[in-house]
């Protein structure tokens, strides 16, 4: 059974660095995508980006330039990084794996609540 | 970027009873990239349907996608307890893939 369990810190103040790691079990690595996706009561579901097993990376580009995603195949965890963060970066983050980059997500990590305040 | 616009926002309807969701997007969604997301709070959205009409694994078959072009529907033939939640629709047909704003089903 897949399952995706991440962690990271849930409060930040401005400006500084976001930060989520996403752990996959249960299934292959090398055979998805591996996406983050935010929700947050102001603009609903947002999808960030996605990164393959390799390193190839497509980002939304509303985020481009901030964000950065990574990924240790060894130990099947991706990561997610939002520099310069604002208020407007409160939500939801999600962890997801998809079948291919900017696709529909089959299995959903359980969430972490990131709030940005000073 | 494409928008989603989901109606009607909220659905108000007895267990047993037929649910249509609409998802209406800004252009014509390419190949029919279209899923449809259930969540319900404090969980994780849950796939549903892809490719606008096939049933991702271990979904009922109480529920049903349709349409292409820039209509589609999520249909539940006949609504049971656990279906009542908020649905989402989403398009992976252009990037960058986005959602729509979602219609609650409530019970009445």
């Amino acid at each position: 059974q897949v399952q995706l369990q991440q962690w990271g810190a849930g409060l930040l103040k401005p400006s500084e660095t976001l930060s989520l790691t996403c752990s996959v079990s249960g299934g292959s690595f090398t055979n998805y995508y591996w996406a983050w996706i935010r929700q947050s009561p102001g603009k609903g579901l947002e999808w960030i980006g996605d990164i393959s097993h390799s390193g190839i990376t497509n980002y939304n580009p509303s985020l481009v330039g901030r964000v950065t995603m990574s990924v240790d195949t060894s130990q099947k965890k991706f990561s997610l990084k939002v520099t310069s963060v604002t208020a407007a970066d409160t939500a939801v983050y999600y962890c997801a794996r998809s079948w291919s980059s900017s696709y529909y997500s089959d299995y959903w990590g359980q969430g972490t609540m990131v709030t940005v305040s000073s | 970027e494409i928008v989603l616009t989901q109606s009607p926002g909220t659905l108000s309807l007895s267990p047993g009873e037929r649910a249509t969701l609409s998802c209406r997007a800004s252009q014509s969604v390419r190949t029919t990239s279209l899923a449809w997301y259930q969540q319900k709070p404090g969980q994780a959205p849950r796939l549903l349907i892809y490719g606008a009409s096939y049933r991702a694994t271990g979904i009922p078959d109480r529920f049903s996608g349709s349409g292409s072009g820039t209509d589609f529907t999520l249909t539940v033939s006949r609504l049971e307890p656990e279906d009542f939640a908020v649905y989402y629709c989403q398009q992976y047909g252009s990037s960058p893939l986005t959602f729509g704003g979602g219609t609650k089903v409530e019970i009445k």
